[in-house]
C-alpha cells in the first residue's frame, strides 16, 4: 500500500497560538488530500478536501479561516490551526488517494493529536 | 448528506470466536473501504470492497451495493484484533470518504 506521513504525531500549545501539522504522501503522488478530525470514541468528520495547486474546499460548518489548508506541492499538505483554542483540541489525521483520479483507495497518516492549554 | 451505520456498535469476544460485523449505507456509493484503528489512533486499510467477496487471512469482507450494506467478517479473533473498525464509503465526483459510525471490538483471553 502507499505511504501517508503525519507531523508531528503530538502536539502541546497554549490557548491563542497557531499550530502546523503536515501530511506528506512517501512514496506517490497525490493530487487530493483529505484532512479529517476525530474527537474521543467517535467517528472521522471530513474538514476538507485539500486539491494541489488550488484552495480547500471545506465541509459545512468548518472554519476556513481557522483550519488554513495548503497543498503547495503533490507529497504535501499543511492544516494550520489558528489561534488554537482548548475547544481545538482534538485527534488530526489525513488521507491521501494513490491514484490521479477519483476513485482510488485512500490511505492515511499516523495522526496528530493536539492539546490546547 | 449519505448516512452510514455499522453495528454492533461494541464488542467483546473470546480469543478464537469469530464474529461478523456489518455496515449499512444509505444511498449509492462509488467504493467502499474497511479499516481498523488502533490503539494509538492509526487507521490501518483492511479492504477497498466496491461489491463482491475478498478474504485476507483471517478477514474477509463482503459488499453488496445494490442492497447497501457491506460486512466484515473476523474468524479466529486475536487479542491484537482489539480496537475500532470502521467502514467508509467513497460518494460524490470527488469521491469523499464518509466514516461509518464505528465497531468498537475487545477480544479477550
Amino acid at each position: 500500500g502507499a505511504v501517508v506521513s503525519q507531523h508531528p504525531s503530538w502536539v502541546i500549545c497554549k490557548s491563542g497560538t497557531s499550530v502546523k501539522i503536515e501530511c506528506r504522501s512517501l512514496d506517490f503522488q497525490a493530487t487530493t488530500m483529505f484532512w479529517y478530525r476525530q474527537f474521543p470514541k467517535q467517528s472521522l468528520m471530513l474538514m476538507a478536501t485539500s486539491n494541489e495547486g488550488s484552495k480547500a474546499t471545506y465541509e459545512q460548518g468548518v472554519e476556513k479561516d481557522k483550519f488554513l489548508i495548503n497543498h503547495a506541492s503533490l507529497t504535501l499538505s499543511t492544516l494550520t490551526v489558528t489561534s488554537a483554542h482548548p475547544e481545538d483540541s482534538s485527534f488530526y489525521i489525513c488521507s491521501a488517494r494513490n491514484y490521479r483520479g477519483y476513485t482510488g483507495e485512500l490511505f492515511f497518516g499516523e495522526g496528530s493529536r493536539l492539546t490546547v492549554l | 448528506g449519505i448516512q452510514v451505520e455499522q453495528s454492533p456498535p461494541d464488542l467483546i469476544l473470546q480469543e478464537g470466536a469469530n464474529s461478523t460485523l456489518r455496515c449499512n449505507f444509505s444511498d449509492s456509493v462509488n467504493n467502499l473501504q474497511w479499516f481498523h484503528q488502533n490503539p494509538w489512533g492509526q487507521l490501518i486499510n483492511l479492504f477497498y470492497i466496491p461489491s463482491g467477496t475478498k478474504q485476507n487471512g483471517r478477514l474477509s469482507a463482503t459488499t453488496v451495493a445494490t442492497e447497501r450494506y457491506s460486512l466484515l467478517y473476523i474468524s479466529s479473533s486475536q487479542t491484537t484484533d482489539s480496537g475500532v473498525y470502521f467502514c467508509a464509503v467513497h460518494t460524490g465526483t470527488a469521491s469523499k470518504l464518509t466514516f461509518g459510525t464505528g465497531t468498537r471490538l475487545q477480544v479477550t483471553l
